[in-house]
């Protein structure tokens, strides 16, 4: 049975401070990963798609970085601001299978 | 923006009833997804299908069954509700041509609670 961990569970950061969590995924068979924001009353939305070891994406304050060989990706958000109180999902592609993890519960204190 | 639907959001149903949960895409996806999520818990393939006529059992055992008649409908019944499928199912979308780097897109999610 494949894990996908991500840690920690629940993460509450005060409003401009920058915070990080991580996804951690068996480093066989990768063929890719994804992170998905998910907000409360809404449908999960991609925000990365990740396929190379040591790929790094960006897009505004979040980005993501990828580590297939150790099995891991971090996610990075500069200067939190409310609207990113969501919860991340992380999801491991090997071939046809999918795997989720249980995701970051990220709480952003004004 | 995602187009794909589920219906309904929320239901709560008697032990026993048969339901069908809709979901339909207008994004020409041949491959479709269904997930179970319990509070606190990971999203747990149930089923998928590659197409029309396709279906597969996903990774989770699960008591319902799915149709796929047409590429944008893809519904999903349980024939005898009970507490036990009490949970939340997602439905979701991908492009096949795009293989593992296509993106999920998925529905806004149906409530499920049986008394």
């Amino acid at each position: 049975i494949l894990n996908v961990e991500q840690s920690p569970q629940s993460l509450h950061v005060q409003e401009g401070d920058s915070t990080n969590f991580t996804c951690s995924f068996p480093s066989s068979n990768f063929y890719a990963l994804h992170w998905y924001r998910w907000e409360t009353a809404k449908s999960p939305e991609a925000l990365f798609v990740m396929t190379l070891n040591g790929d790094e994406k960006k897009k505004g304050r979040i980005s993501a970085t990828l580590n297939t060989k150790e099995g891991y990706s971090y996610l990075y958000i500069k200067g939190s601001q409310p609207e990113d109180s969501a919860t991340y999902l992380c999801a491991f592609h090997e071939d046809d299978k999918i795997i989720f993890g249980k995701g970051t519960r990220l709480h952003i204190l004004p | 923006e995602a187009d794909i639907y589920q219906t309904p959001r929320y239901l709560v149903i008697g032990t026993g009833k048969k339901i069908t949960l809709e979901c339909s895409q207008t994004m020409g996806h041949d491959k479709m997804y269904w997930y179970q999520q319990d509070p606190g818990m990971e999203l747990h393939l149930i089923h998928y299908s590659y197409g029309v006529n396709s279906t597969e059992k996903g990774d989770l055992s699960s008591e319902s069954t799915v149709s796929r008649i047409r590429t944008e409908h893809f519904p999903l019944t349980l024939e005898s509700a009970r507490p036990s499928h009490t949970s939340q199912y997602l439905c979701a979308s991908s492009d096949v041509r795009a293989g593992p780097t296509g993106e999920l897109f998925f529905g806004e999610g149906s409530r499920l609670t049986v008394l």
